[in-house]
């Protein structure tokens, strides 16, 4: 079984349209989680970090069920710019380091 | 935000050269830097931790002697990859914390792509 694990996609969405991805971690020790955003042939870049109580920033809400050992991104109201590869990344602590681990990433495309 | 430089972003070299790429952080001090590859369409994968002054943590299944790691002073850190072969073309990408916890976000250097001929 892969550290984190993301359906890797592609979801095809209109825009306007609601999405939500998943991500499943394995390693109960994890302590922080996160959404990047990749673009194709780009570094990845922080959406957001994801709080234990859940958290929104515009339409981008986040969510942690430590439980479950899952993480969720919701998107409301997609428009074109959405279109990217949103990677998952949990780190958990070794060997003095905060050790990040990322999933293969979701796929979405906003079509018009 | 914080800004990770990264240097060269594309290269081109033939079979069996060795190439340096390196990665800096331009406003902001990091003690650790993670360097990770990326093939198309899959995930980055985490070669190593680099830590300033100290020799840096390979994960399992990168070869050490293969892909040389010096972490030197707290704004830079370099990866070799030595007598490199087709296999080894890809994407390699660092990325650098501005703080130690757990919490901190990480930024990422623009990356760069390696071919081998």
């Amino acid at each position: 079984r892969k550290e984190v694990e993301q359906d890797p996609g592609p979801f095809n969405v209109p825009e306007g349209a609601t999405v939500a991805f998943n991500c499943t971690y394995s390693n109960s020790a994890s302590q922080s989680f996160f959404w990047y955003r990749q673009d194709c042939r780009k570094e990845p870049k922080l959406l957001m970090s994801v709080y234990s109580s859940g958290n929104e920033d515009g339409r981008f809400t986040a969510q942690l069920n430590r439980a479950s050992q899952y993480i969720s991104l919701l998107i409301r109201d997609s428009k074109l710019s959405d279109s990217a590869t949103y990677l998952c990344v949990v780190r958990h602590a070794s060997g003095g380091s905060y050790i990040p681990t990322f999933g293969r990433g979701t796929s979405l495309i906003v079509h018009p | 935000g914080a800004v990770v430089s990264q240097h060269p972003s594309r290269v081109i070299c033939k079979s069996g050269t060795s190439v340096k790429i390196e990665c800096r952080s331009l406003d902001f001090q990091a003690t650790t830097m993670f360097w990770y590859r990326q093939f198309p369409k899959k995930s980055l994968m985490l070669m190593a931790t680099s830590n300033e002054g100290s020799k840096a943590t390979y994960e399992q299944g990168v070869e050490k002697d293969k892909f040389l790691i010096n972490h030197a002073s707290l704004t830079l850190s370099t990866l070799t990859v030595t007598s490199a072969h087709p296999e080894d073309s890809s994407f390699y990408i660092c990325s650098a914390a501005k703080t130690s916890g757990f919490a901190g976000e990480l930024f990422f250097g623009e990356g760069s792509r390696l071919t081998v001929l």
